[in-house]
């Protein structure tokens, strides 16, 4: 069964740096492109960040372009997200989710990140 | 990097259709045939229903269905029941490996 688990959230002061995890079963991390998005309370789906498979490009949305960056650990087939100088707007529940045709095909149960002072 | 629009509430009762708009522009939908759509139930986690403008991943409904037109994609639902009742969000790619959402529409079954 194809999966995927958020990991890592939880409440930060503005300015400050989170890293979350997505840990993948069922299918390799090396074989699917991989995307962050995330959800603010009561708010839509916003795109955050996208890594291709063989990690030779990995693209982030304007509003997190220069301050989260993408990794990735094949060994515990695990992706993560950095993310840094955190800002209130970052508050949001982030998930990860297996790309297949360019579309968002399966999703984790998310985590909560919350920035506030 | 502007959201596709969608009207914010659309309604309709068991059993009738209703059609979902989604509109962008010629950097997103009017390019690419990679325009999918979402069901999120509240509180729940969203679900693809819709990938490749009209394609159906397996276990969804044929009720739901796809269509793009120039800039603007549509998702229609028809016979509509009472578990239909949830926020629906479009996404296509727009070039350079990104990708972009619609603001979201509440369907309401009435």
């Amino acid at each position: 069964q194809l999966q995927v688990v958020e990991s890592g959230g939880g409440v930060v002061q503005p300015g400050e740096s989170l890293r979350l995890s997505c840990a993948a079963s069922g299918f390799t991390l090396s074989t699917s492109g991989m995307h962050w998005v995330r959800q603010a309370p009561g708010k839509g789906l916003e795109w955050v960040a996208f890594m291709r498979s063989d990690e030779s490009h990995k693209s982030y949305a304007a509003s997190v372009q220069g301050r989260f960056s993408l990794s990735r650990d094949t060994s515990k087939n695990t992706l993560y997200v950095q993310m840094n100088s955190l800002q209130s707007e970052d508050t949001a529940v982030y998930y990860c989710a297996k790309d297949t045709m360019d579309a968002f095909n399966i999703w984790g149960q998310g985590t909560m990140v919350t920035v506030s002072s | 990097q502007s959201a596709l629009t969608q009207p914010a509430s659309v309604s309709g009762s068991p059993g009738q259709s209703i059609t979902i708009s989604c509109t962008g522009t010629s950097s997103d939908i009017g390019t690419y045939d990679y325009v999918s759509w979402y069901q999120q139930h509240p509180g729940k986690v969203p679900k693809l229903i819709i990938f490749d403008v009209n394609k159906r991943p397996s276990g969804v409904s044929d009720r739901f269905s796809g269509f793009k037109s120039g800039n603007t994609a549509s998702l229609t639902i028809s016979s509509l029941h009472p578990d239909d009742e949830a926020d629906y969000f479009c996404n296509s790619y727009r070039r350079s490996s990104t990708w972009v959402f619609g603001g979201g529409t509440k369907l309401t079954v009435l």
